[in-house]
């Protein structure tokens, strides 16, 4: 079982170019998450999917659109890339929602010039 | 005001020391309560959850005070593989927030 993976790993993007990062899960788990990581500043969350059709704001979603495609797969869009959206990427999944573990994808590292 | 506040660090030890962090979360209402582990450019992993009346995962102990609104982590003979990054976990209302972390080193 590979667990969380998500892709890309790294990214370079140009001011105002648009990408898509994936994350799939095959652990059968009903809620995802997508969190930004910054120097300093801890994990922050983005969006999250309680469970499959469902999306809802985290604490930073300015500047991200998302899709919980299925049970598997949640997607973290940028439809204009900025300097400020550097950061490192994680996927999470969590069997339920809320007061469990939640195991995190290897991350996406991007960098927007 | 931050939701988890924790000591950056970092915290320089000698194999076996004993170490100890503290966080300190804003919301009284808080329901549950994790450490996690983060190596360098890697993703965050459980160590261990956080239960009022305290709890013991072989040398890592971790403990709750509700009043005070911190929980702890206590390391005891610390190895070389415990130097990482220590994540504070904090869950409000089904969301989770994260300290950004205690550096931890313990030399030879």
């Amino acid at each position: 079982n590979a667990g969380v993976t998500q892709t890309p790993k790294f990214q370079v993007l140009k001011t105002g170019q648009s990408m898509t990062l994936q994350c799939a899960q095959d652990m059968n788990h009903n809620s995802m998450y997508w969190y930004r990581q910054d120097p300093g500043m801890g994990l922050r969350l983005i969006y999250y999917s309680a469970s499959e059709g469902t999306t809802d704001k985290g604490e930073v979603p300015n500047g991200y659109n998302v899709s919980r495609l299925n049970k598997r797969e949640f997607s973290l869009r940028l439809e204009s890339a900025a300097p400020s959206q550097t950061s490192v990427y994680f996927c999470a999944t969590e069997q339920g929602f809320g007061q469990e573990t939640q195991y995190f994808g290897p991350g996406t590292r991007l960098l927007v010039l | 005001r931050k939701e988890v506040e924790q000591d950056p660090g970092p915290f320089n030890v000698p194999e076996g020391a004993t170490v100890a962090f503290n966080c300190t979360y804003s919301n009284s209402a808080s329901q549950s309560f994790f450490w996690y582990r983060q190596d360098c450019r890697k993703e965050p992993k459980l160590l261990m959850s956080v239960y009022s009346s305290g709890n013991e995962d072989g040398r890592f102990t971790a403990q709750l005070n509700r009043a005070s609104q911190y929980i702890s982590l206590l390391i005891r003979d610390s190895k070389l593989s415990d130097s990482a990054t220590y994540l504070c976990v904090v869950d409000n209302f089904n969301k989770f927030y994260f300290g950004s972390g205690t550096k931890l080193n313990v030399k030879p």
